[in-house]
């Protein structure tokens, strides 16, 4: 079946560096690829999503990449802040009608002040 | 609008004993979802409803079933609860995919539960 895979589990940046996490999915026909953000004892939001049409997005201090010839995507973070410190998961739709979401395992990003 | 509710917040039981995990969303939206959420694995999908009246078990449906009340509910039962079983779990909702292709889930508090 489909597979999600993250890295890193973890990543410690200073504040105002950027941060980088990196997804690769195995199916072809993945569409859609969103990045959830989960502070710590809150529940996951969606942060912002690409879809397989287009390379990049921009939303502020946020970038999604998405390279589908290598099948893989990227979260970037800039200028990051202490607020940014939480857990966050990539995910992928695969093709078809569904709306299943197959989520990585989690990265654990600390902005130290 | 309360978006995605989920009773109770918490949750002990013992090995054998059974529970039903309700959910509730107030977004008309179609597609209803149960994770579980463990450290280190990340969400995993249980069973999820793509509408109203169809149920499919996703990646870790064993030891769950799941009712689709009707549009607004979702709820998740442990017949006989395991130790295994300690986790967080979310219910999330979605709507259908509109032009712009979002598949946005919006998900619940969440219900920590503990299995002795």
């Amino acid at each position: 079946g489909e597979n999600v895979e993250q890295h890193p589990s973890t990543l410690s940046v200073q504040e105002g560096d950027s941060a980088v996490i990196k997804c690769t999915y195995s199916d072809s026909a993945s569409n859609y690829f969103p990045w959830y953000k989960q502070e710590l004892g809150k529940r996951p939001q969606l942060i912002i999503d690409i879809r397989s049409n287009v390379g990049e997005k921009k939303d502020q201090r946020i970038a999604v990449t998405l390279n589908k010839t290598a099948k893989h995507f990227s979260l970037h973070i800039t200028e990051t802040q202490p607020e940014d410190s939480a857990v966050y998961f990539c995910a992928d739709v695969t093709g078809g009608a569904t709306n299943k979401l197959i989520f990585g395992t989690g990265t654990l990003l600390a902005v130290q002040p | 609008n309360a978006g995605v509710t989920q009773t109770p917040k918490f949750q002990v039981l013992k090995t054998g004993q059974s529970m039903t995990l309700q959910c509730a969303q107030d977004m008309n939206h179609n597609s209803m979802y149960w994770y579980r959420q463990d450290p280190g694995m990340g969400l995993r999908l249980i069973y999820y409803s793509a509408s109203e009246g169809t149920t499919d078990k996703g990646e870790v449906p064993n030891g769950y079933n799941v009712s689709r009340l009707n549009k607004r509910e979702f709820s998740l039962r442990l017949e006989s609860a395991a130790p295994s079983q300690t986790s967080v779990y979310f219910c999330a909702s979605s709507a259908l995919p509109g032009a712009e292709g979002s598949y946005e889930q919006y998900f619940g508090p969440g219900t920590r539960l503990t299995v002795t």
